[in-house]
């Protein structure tokens, strides 16, 4: 089956500073690649997602970038907020499995 | 519109027990997905319905069985609660199987004395 590995599992950085958040993916039918946003007390909600046929996506200060030759597939957020505190979650899937999610990114933005 | 809709939000069982977690969604999807939260592991997941009439065993079935009650209904059952099974248990739904959004629940709360 699928594994999903995302590194790191803790991440503090200053507010206004920028955050990278790794993947990699095992399954090279895997074709599809959202980041979920789970905020405390509350159920993951999607903020980006990526399909196999495209590079690179960006929504204001949110991107994610995927190199599917190397298997991963990284979120980056620019100009951090107090607000962008959370645990994020990378996931994969292909048209024949369900979505696989890694292990989950706490990132702390302090102001 | 509500989305997707878990009761309980919280529940305290001792071993053997046994009970339902509901799940409902009134945004017409076809799919709908268990997954339970634990520390440092991420989501992982246990049953899915890839359309009414249909469900298939995730990645920790064990312990666990479904039924998609009709399109709007997916409930999950532990017929003899363990320790091992405290956990957050999240239900979602997506449109369309395996690709697109995921729409999360708020999450039920279980403990196993």
């Amino acid at each position: 089956g699928e594994n999903v590995e995302q590194h790191p599992s803790t991440l503090s950085v200053q507010e206004g500073d920028s955050a990278v958040i790794k993947c990699t993916y095992s399954d090279s039918a895997s074709n599809y690649f959202p980041w979920y946003k789970q905020e405390l007390g509350k159920g993951p909600q999607l903020i980006i997602d990526i399909r196999s046929n495209v590079g690179e996506k960006k929504d204001q200060r949110i991107a994610v970038t995927l190199n599917k030759t190397a298997k991963h597939f990284s979120l980056h957020i620019t100009e951090t907020q107090p607000e962008d505190s959370a645990v994020y979650f990378c996931a994969a899937s292909s048209i024949r499995r369900a979505l696989t999610f890694g292990s989950g990114t706490r990132l702390q933005v302090q102001p | 519109n509500a989305g997707v809709t878990q009761t309980p939000k919280f529940q305290v069982l001792k071993t053997g027990q046994s009970m339902t977690l509901q799940c409902a969604q009134d945004m017409n999807h076809n799919s709908m997905y268990w997954y339970r939260q634990d520390p440092g592991m991420g989501l992982r997941l246990i049953y899915y319905s890839a359309s009414e009439g249909t469900t298939d065993k995730g990645e920790v079935p064990n312990g666990y069985n479904v039924s998609r009650l009709n399109k709007r209904e997916f409930s999950l059952r532990l017929e003899s609660a363990a320790p091992s099974q405290t956990s957050v248990y999240f239900c979602a739904s997506r449109g369309q199987e395996n690709t697109g959004e995921l729409f999360f629940g708020e999450g039920s709360r279980l403990t196993v004395l």
